[in-house]
């Protein structure tokens, strides 16, 4: 079975500075990697997804992740963030039975 | 607005009552997703439909909820007898029938059960 951890149920980061939203996940064969945005009253919005091309994946709005099999994580920056960045975050794994399956979250409070 | 379409935004219903909500993908899609979120939570996968195929359903899906596809455009997601467990974000997402293709969300139905 495949699962995601998310190390951090809230992040509080000040305008212009580093993002960094920590996902850990657990799978038995090679999976396929996302991280989703949801912004209030909105749809979760892909921003990134890793499926073994490159390691390092580079999203929408200056996101990016890296995948480490050594470490099993992917974790999701940003050089430096903004305040439209403010909003839940979510890792996500694809299963065999191409069902997403989601980490539990994390919010994201951008400070001016 | 080409986007996936959700119908409605709220629900509030009282105990023992049946709830229908409806998703209209995007209309080249023929892969579409039922999720459920509570607060505080992420979404968790209910249920796949391929087409008017319902080919996955997650032990969450209890007797009381059924989902339909009829004609492979829109779905229903029905929940009958609903009791306040049920009251949760009801998500529908859709996406080409491709490896690894990207779900499109909608932006939900909030169901309140009283």
């Amino acid at each position: 079975a495949q699962s995601v951890t998310q190390l951090d149920s809230h992040v509080s980061v000040s305008e212009g500075t580093p993002v960094l939203l920590r996902c850990n996940y657990s799978s038995s064969y090679s999976p396929s990697l996302f991280w989703y945005v949801q912004h209030p009253n909105k749809g979760l919005q892909l921003l990134l997804k890793y499926t073994s091309a490159a390691t390092l994946v580079k999203g929408i709005n200056g996101f990016e992740a890296e995948f480490k099999k050594s470490e099993t994580s992917f974790h999701l920056t940003k050089p430096s963030a903004h305040m439209s960045d403010a909003a839940e975050y979510f890792c996500v794994v694809r299963g065999s039975a191409r069902q997403l399956t989601f980490g539990s979250g994390t919010q994201l409070t951008v400070l001016p | 607005d080409t986007g996936v379409s959700q119908d409605p935004r709220h629900k509030i219903t009282k105990r023992g009552q049946n709830v229908t909500f409806r998703c209209d993908p995007i209309s080249e899609h023929n892969r579409l997703y039922w999720y459920r979120q509570t607060l505080g939570q992420g979404p968790e996968f209910l249920t796949y439909f391929q087409n008017e195929a319902q080919l996955e359903k997650s032990r969450l899906l209890s007797d009381r909820f059924s989902a339909e596809r009829p004609k492979g455009s829109f779905s229903t997601l029905e929940i009958q007898r609903t009791e306040q467990g049920d009251s949760a974000m009801y998500l529908c997402a859709s996406s080409l029938n491709r490896s690894n293709e990207k779900l499109f969300f909608g932006s939900g139905t909030q169901l309140s059960v009283l």
